[in-house]
């Protein structure tokens, strides 16, 4: 089953705000609003950041956010900051899977 | 606060069956809010759903590894096993297990991640 699809990498300075973008179809992110997105640090289990498109998991910090539009999801990071560098990974409910699918993975690099 | 664990053998070798535990602790797995899942993540790729199973036996699996998975929950144990058979090269990964929404079907808790080796 094919993957969502991101950037490879987004970079930026500290104190600035980025956003990854993550691609579906109408068969995923364009008729649900089952997307979540997961930080990873190397060699570590992944961490939910966002659930439902929006919501926060307790302890999350506020300076991530997320949003959707059509086919596409996005995570957005505002005050950036050292520890933000890790990679991060979107996924949907998929119709034809039943099984979330994930997307390709993004690596944040702070300037 | 919940913890999952996972254990198993780091080697597997080709044609064999891979057999992974995740201990749950600081919760049960006859949540019913919640499934209990397994997933791989090869070296330097990203994340792959292999299945996730409810303790009341409705479990989904990835397609792409439908014939040879099952996941199983034991609640008098509290765990849940995963089971993939006929292992080739092509299977080594860390494997994670995770507790899945039943409602949004988000990850919100990670077992710490085994690596798994299939090799002669």
């Amino acid at each position: 089953q094919s993957a969502l699809t991101q950037p490879a990498s987004v970079s930026g300075s500290p104190g600035q705000s980025i956003t990854i973008s993550c691609t579906g179809t109408s068969g995923d992110i364009g008729n649900y609003n089952y997307v979540s997105w997961y930080q990873q640090y190397p060699g570590k289990a992944p961490k939910l950041l966002i659930y439902e498109v929006t919501k926060r998991p307790s302890g999350v910090s506020n300076r991530f956010s997320g949003s959707k539009s059509g086919n596409t999801a996005s995570l957005a990071i505002s005050g950036l900051q050292p520890e933000d560098e890790a990679d991060y990974y979107c996924s949907s409910y998929r119709t034809t899977s039943i099984l979330e699918v994930f997307g390709t993975g993004t690596t944040v690099i702070v300037l | 606060q919940l913890q999952l664990q996972e254990s198993g053998p780091g080697l597997v070798k080709p044609s064999e069956t891979l057999s992974l535990t995740c201990s749950v602790s600081g919760g049960s797995v006859n949540s019913s809010g919640f499934f209990w899942g397994w997933l791989r993540q090869p070296p330097g790729k990203g994340l792959d759903f292999i299945g996730t199973m409810h303790y009341s036996g409705a479990g989904y699996y990835n397609p792409s590894y439908e014939s040879r998975i099952t996941v199983s929950v034991d609640a008098s144990r509290n765990q849940f096993s995963l089971k993939l058979t006929s292992v080739t090269v092509a299977d080594t990964a860390v494997y994670f297990c995770a507790r899945r929404s039943a409602a949004g079907g988000e990850l919100d808790v990670w077992g710490q991640g085994t690596s798994v080796t299939v090799s002669s």
